[in-house]
């Protein structure tokens, strides 16, 4: 069964910081990997999308990547903003279903 | 751009109400999903649909039921609220293996 981590699962860095958000997986056969922002009472709205024969996907100041074979993704913010504050998740889905796993996400505070 | 909406974004109900919640689709998707999200335990599925009339129980489904009449529509229907089912209820709708949310509806039953 897929399971899903990411760490940290809450990080706090000034204005202006390079981050990084890891999430993790046990089952390397994957179809996809999609990256998630979650802002308080609110659903989760799609950032990026990794395909599997893909190693990265960049959308202005983010910047995602996929190693299948360790199991691993990476969430890269740049020049981070107060506005930037949010839970970030990632969710896989595996080899065989369309349903995807979740990680529990990573709670994000940008400070002026 | 895709679009998924729900019917409520705040609900209070009563324990022992029959509730309703709706999501709709713009995007012509065949799969339709419903999760819960509480504090502490992450985003659970309670049930998806792949098709119409189609449904399959997800990891909770115990005290939900589901309905898909039509392809852009997804119902969630607690039989009869009870207080543990208190939560943020999303939403999702999905394609080529990529999911969209919708707002999501907070559900609060006294």
């Amino acid at each position: 069964k897929q399971e899903v981590t990411q760490i940290p699962a809450a990080l706090s860095v000034p204005e202006g910081e390079n981050l990084v958000l890891n999430c993790s997986f046990t089952d390397s056969a994957i179809y996809n990997l999609q990256w998630f922002r979650q802002d308080p009472g609110k659903g989760l709205t799609s950032l990026l999308l990794i395909q599997s024969s893909q190693r990265e996907q960049t959308s202005g100041r983010l910047n995602a990547s996929l190693d299948k074979s360790s199991g691993r993704s990476t969430l890269y913010i740049a020049a981070s903003q107060p506005g930037d504050s949010a839970t970030y998740l990632c969710a896989v889905i595996s080899g065989g279903s369309y349903i995807p796993t979740f990680g529990r996400g990573t709670s994000l505070i940008v400070h002026p | 751009d895709v679009k998924v909406t729900q019917s409520s974004r705040y609900l209070v109900k009563r324990t022992g109400e029959k509730v309703f919640l709706e999501c709709v689709q713009d995007m012509d998707h065949e799969n339709m999903f419903w999760y819960r999200q509480d504090p502490g335990l992450g985003l659970r599925l309670i049930y998806f649909s792949y098709d119409v009339k189609m449904k399959e129980k997800g990891d909770i489904p115990e005290g939900y039921s589901v309905s898909r009449e039509k392809k852009e529509r997804f119902s969630l229907i607690l039989e009869s609220a009870s207080t543990n089912q208190t939560s943020m209820y999303l939403c999702a709708t999905g394609g080529s293996y990529e999911q969209y949310f919708g707002p999501g509806t907070r559900l609060t039953v006294t």
